[in-house]
């Protein structure tokens, strides 16, 4: 079965570093998004990203954070300067465009932020 | 405004039937979605409503009435397995969909 995969599973970082977080999609699908979940807390919407742009972004997602599908595989999730309230789990989505629009997530990537 | 709501944690049985309920006001409705979450893992899909009325799919079944924003989420025969969080999630205009916070279902022997 088609999956969304993610890489790292687990990242440790420093406090202000960069980190880019990756995800390839699964190859039909034409949305894209980003999650967060902060540990026992609920699944948040970051952003969300068609015909390569981003189509919607919430307030989370700010100045910071920004994506990229740099080739026709691989969507990308940047944090430019770390901070410990970044310290979630990332999960990656794509849904197709027609159909039924269900969200497949992937693993999800754990970014700690010391 | 975008909001669903769900109770926080629920207890079962093993073999009972336990009903999760969701309740949702958000824009641009384009379906009504329940994931299973266990701890530490990704969420995965279960069901998906549309049209008003029951969609059932095995011992899971879902429930939706749009003009009440109300869902629901049947399981039958609960398993040991079946201890994980349940998510409803709703679309918030186009091709976006937020979640809510969950419910912590424990079935206990």
């Amino acid at each position: 079965e088609p999956e969304v995969t993610q890489t790292p599973s687990h990242q440790v970082t420093q406090m202000g570093q960069e980190v880019i977080l990756r995800c390839v999609p699964i190859s039909n699908h034409l949305y894209f998004y980003w999650y967060r979940q902060i540990l026992g807390q609920k699944v948040e919407f970051l952003v969300s990203f068609y015909n390569n742009e981003i189509s919607e972004k919430s307030e989370i997602f700010d100045d910071q954070f920004s994506v990229e599908r740099p080739d026709g595989s691989n969507f990308t999730l940047k944090i430019r300067s770390t901070k410990l309230e970044d310290s979630a789990m990332y999960f990656c989505a794509s849904m197709p465009s027609s159909g039924a629009n269900v969200l497949t997530f992937g693993a999800g990537s754990r970014l700690t932020v010391l | 405004g975008q909001n669903i709501d769900q109770p926080t944690e629920m207890t079962a049985t093993e073999g009972a039937i336990v009903q999760i309920n969701c309740t949702y006001q958000t824009s641009g409705f384009n379906g009504l979605f329940w994931y299973q979450q266990h701890a530490g893992e990704a969420p995965t899909f279960l069901s998906y409503n549309v049209l008003d009325g029951l969609e059932e799919k095995g011992r899971f079944s879902s429930f939706l009435s749009r003009s009440k924003g109300y869902s629901y989420l049947l399981l039958k025969e609960l398993q040991m397995k079946d201890s994980a969080s349940y998510l409803c999630a709703g679309p918030s205009g186009t091709y976006k969909y937020i979640f809510g916070t969950g419910t912590r279902l424990k079935v206990l022997a």
